[in-house]
């Protein structure tokens, strides 16, 4: 199995400021995915994080609202830029695991923006 | 990947087996069914998965008619800790495909 830490857990932000979510795995993995949870909804995939090169975005989310690193194959950050609060939700990393389709996710970071 | 529908929710008593549901229509040859639990304030945890006819671990057995076009996750005796959002999904095989979540179905278990 794997270990993810999200950091932070929890954070109030103002509208217009950024915030960067931190993703630490115990694990070295080639793929990270972040989701997007809005409150009481599925989670929604926003990109595929894979060290050495650019992430790739699904529909509907952009490099600069959400700008992704990936220095080694332990980490990744998510940056929320210039928020609005339809940008509070939960935010989740994922890293793949064993069979198809499993996967392992960390805690979230929940974020409201005022 | 595979579209899949499940009920938006459903209530059970404490002690009583639950059987989930979930309809794939356009499943693939090379698909599998995955299930994966969320509880309040914490990510998705995955429960089990399945190809064809039966799979059972220590958290539930799953269900699959020859057809594939649904699967059933059964829950067997459930207390108030399961209650949670139960999701299912398809995805292929050949290595990691993203996951892609639909709907899911709360569960809510009454004491």
């Amino acid at each position: 199995s794997a270990v993810i830490s999200q950091k932070p857990s929890r954070d109030i932000c103002q509208r217009g400021t950024s915030l960067t979510i931190q993703c630490q795995v115990d694990s070295q993995v080639t793929m990270m995915f972040w989701y997007r949870q809005q409150p009481g909804q599925s989670l929604t995939l926003i990109a595929t994080a894979n060290q050495g090169s650019e992430a790739t975005y699904e529909s509907g989310f952009v490099i600069d609202k959400f700008p992704i690193s990936r220095p080694n194959l332990t980490f990744s950050t998510l940056t929320v830029s210039n928020m609005s609060p339809e940008d509070s939700s939960i935010y989740l990393c994922s890293v793949p695991w064993g069979a198809p389709t499993e996967a392992f996710f960390g805690q979230g970071t929940r974020l409201t923006v005022v | 990947l595979a579209k899949t529908t499940q009920p938006i929710s459903m209530d059970s008593y404490e002690g009583q087996e639950v059987n989930i549901t979930c309809s794939h229509n356009n499943i693939a040859t090379n698909d599998y069914i995955t299930w994966y639990q969320q509880f309040p304030s914490q990510g998705p945890r995955f429960i089990i998965q399945g190809y064809k006819t039966k799979v059972t671990n220590e958290v539930a057995s799953l269900f699959i008619p020859a057809d594939r076009k649904s699967s059933t996750l059964s829950l067997p005796r459930v207390s108030l800790s399961d209650t949670a959002v139960y999701y299912c999904l398809v995805g292929p095989l050949g290595g990691y495909q993203k996951v892609t979540f639909g709907t899911g179905t709360k569960l809510q278990v009454i004491p």
